[in-house]
């Protein structure tokens, strides 16, 4: 199964700070996705790469994946407190199965 | 809104019983996934249901079982349970125009005393 390591486990920034939070894994990504989570409430799906070096932006959020498709990176430009919450890695259980085996998350706190 | 609706949102129950977690797709998603989360094992995919069909399963016990009805509705039954069951327990639906996005809903906070 797909282990996924992400770093750090906690930030905390001041608002308007830019951030970067890792995702690393063991094995090749077939499919890499970033969901955020607000405390105690669901994940918010925010986008999927699957080609090596690819970058997608979802407002002030980037995510790259590397050319190797065994590392991400998520970053964050002008941090706000609208950011904070839990971001979660998740790689495909299997080569287009599309179930996400997601990472410990990175907790992200924004003060104003 | 997601559009994914779990009920009930809160649980409180003893070991030994038996609970059923209900969940309502988006309208029109096909896919039910139901995941465990929990401090210590994080987020676990538990089971993937496709128009009343299983299909995937992952960390889920042996006295856990879902289901999904023609009405395209899941339940997650969880018997014989364990302090070690409390957690809160996500259903996710997705369609197939956008594999890969998956809807969660709020989540059943499951305890266990």
């Amino acid at each position: 199964s797909q282990e996924l390591e992400q770093s750090p486990q906690s930030l905390i920034v001041q608002e308007g700070k830019n951030l970067t939070i890792n995702c690393t894994s063991s094995k090749t990504l077939y499919g890499l996705y970033w969901y955020k989570q607000k405390y105690g409430e669901g994940l918010i799906f925010l986008m999927m790469l699957q080609k090596g070096g690819e970058e997608k932006s979802h407002e002030k959020i980037t995510a790259k994946l590397d050319e190797k498709k065994q590392q991400s990176s998520l970053h964050i430009t002008a941090s706000q407190p609208s950011h904070a919450g839990i971001y979660l890695c998740g790689a495909d259980r299997s080569g287009g199965s599309y179930i996400p085996t997601f990472g410990r998350g990175t907790s992200l706190i924004v003060h104003p | 809104d997601s559009g994914v609706t779990q009920t009930p949102k809160h649980l409180i129950t003893a070991t030994g019983q038996r609970v059923t977690l209900r969940c309502s797709p988006r309208s029109g998603d096909l896919s039910v996934y139901w995941y465990q989360q929990s401090l210590d094992q994080g987020l676990q995919f538990l089971i993937q249901y496709y128009n009343g069909e299983e299909r995937a399963k992952g960390n889920i016990l042996e006295r856990f079982s879902a289901q999904q009805f023609p009405d395209l509705h899941s339940e997650l039954n969880l018997s014989s349970l364990e302090l070690g069951d409390s957690a809160l327990y996500f259903c996710a639906s997705s369609g197939w125009t956008r594999p890969g996005e998956l809807f969660f809903g709020e989540g059943s906070r499951l305890t266990v005393l």
